[in-house]
Parts: C-alpha cells; sequence; structure tokens
C-alpha cells in the first residue's frame, strides 16, 4: 500500500526566506504525487502534481516541488516566503492515472513571520 | 471557475441522529468522493463512486454511512445514527476521466456531534 510522510508538523520562516516542506512516499509502483494548500477554515486547493512527465514541477503561488525517485521524495519548495503563504500543506500519493483515492500525509503547517 | 460546493458549512446534531451531507461536483466530472479529517489530524479517505457505483470504500465507512448521487447534479453522504467520533470536516471531492487523478475539492462541512 502506498503512504506519504511529512517531516515537521510545523516550520517557521521568515518572510522572504526560502520555503522547504519535507514529503517522502511509499509505493510499489510508480506513483502520482500531490501537494495541496489548506487556507483556514477553507477546503485544499491543488498547488501542484506530478505524473511523472517531468521531475521539476511548477505550481501556482510560485511553489515548486522535485520527484527524486531514489530519494523517493517529492519536496515542495518555494524561493521566498510570503505572509500569504502561511496555511497547512499536505502532500499526497495515488497509484493510478484514473480514478483512485489519494493517500494523504499528516500535513505540515507553514508559520511566516514578518 | 467550476468548483466543487458543499452544503450545509456546520452542522450540528445530536448523537443517534441522521445527518445527510450534500455536494454538488463539477459539472463534466464523472468520479466522486469523500473524505473526512478529524480535528488536528490528516485527511482520510471514507469512499470513491463512479457510474452510480461504490468503487471503493476505506475501514471507515462502515454500515452507518451510504452515499447516494440522487440527480444529475447531487452527490450526498448519510450518516444513519451519528456518534460522537464522526465529529470531523467532511470533504468531497471529484475528478474528470484521464486527469492524472487530480481530484477538485469543496470547501468542507464541518459536523459536529453532541
Amino acid at each position: 500500500a502506498q503512504s506519504v510522510t511529512q517531516l515537521g508538523s510545523h516550520v517557521s520562516v521568515s518572510e522572504g526566506a526560502l520555503v522547504l516542506l519535507r514529503c517522502n512516499y511509499s509505493s510499489s509502483v510508480p506513483p502520482y504525487l500531490f501537494w495541496y494548500v489548506q487556507y483556514p477554515n477553507q477546503g485544499l486547493q491543488l498547488l501542484l502534481k506530478y505524473t511523472s512527465a517531468a521531475t521539476l514541477v511548477k505550481g501556482i503561488n510560485g511553489f515548486e516541488a522535485e520527484f527524486k525517485k531514489s530519494e523517493t521524495s517529492f519536496h515542495l519548495t518555494k524561493p521566498s516566503a510570503h505572509m500569504s503563504d502561511a496555511a497547512e500543506y499536505f502532500c499526497a500519493v495515488s497509484v493510478s492515472q484514473g480514478f483512485q483515492k489519494l493517500v494523504f500525509g499528516t500535513g505540515t503547517r507553514l508559520l511566516v513571520s514578518p | 471557475e467550476p468548483e466543487v460546493t458543499q452544503t450545509p458549512s456546520h452542522q450540528v446534531t445530536q448523537m443517534g441522529q441522521e445527518v445527510i451531507l450534500r455536494c454538488v461536483p463539477i459539472s463534466n466530472h464523472l468520479y466522486f468522493y469523500w473524505y473526512r479529517q478529524i480535528l488536528g489530524q490528516k485527511v482520510e479517505f471514507l469512499v470513491s463512486f463512479y457510474n452510480n457505483e461504490i468503487s471503493e470504500k476505506s475501514e471507515i465507512f462502515d454500515d452507518q454511512f451510504s452515499v447516494e448521487r440522487p440527480d444529475g447534479s447531487n452527490f450526498t453522504l448519510k450518516i444513519r445514527s451519528t456518534k460522537l467520533e464522526d465529529s470531523a470536516m467532511y470533504f468531497c471531492a471529484s475528478s474528470r476521466e484521464g486527469a492524472y487523478n487530480e481530484q477538485f475539492f469543496g470547501p468542507g462541512t464541518r459536523l459536529t456531534v453532541l
């Protein structure tokens, strides 16, 4: 069965600093990987997805993630944090391009200080 | 931009009562899902639905849960006899065919069981 592990339940950065949120996956077959963001009292919004086309994936709001098979990782980065990036970030995995459940990690809360 | 909508945004009920959570998926999507998120925990898959049938369900989705697509637009989750531990945020999601399992989430319904 597939799973994801997000290291760090909380990450704190200063505005303008690099954001790095870690995600490692486990899957017996090539995975599809996703990052979702959840702002307070809101639903889940897709940031970006990896579907095997390219290992470096660019998403919305300046975020990107790199798929590294050798490290089974899909870390999320952003060069310069904004206050508006403060939210909960979830990594998720699926093992089919079709119709299948997403398996989520436990989430990482990003705190951005002025 | 099309979006998934959910009603109500917050539902308070007494233990043992039946509740129905409603979702309107994106109109051209064919696959539908329910997830839940207990406060402070990760998002968990409940059930997936396609072609008027349940495709997959988790061990959480026991006999007290049911789903239905009563018409061409709504997708409902019914909990027959609510328990305290059913208190959670319930998310509906939908995806279209051939979209690498990119799921669009609604804003959620917060269910509080007293």
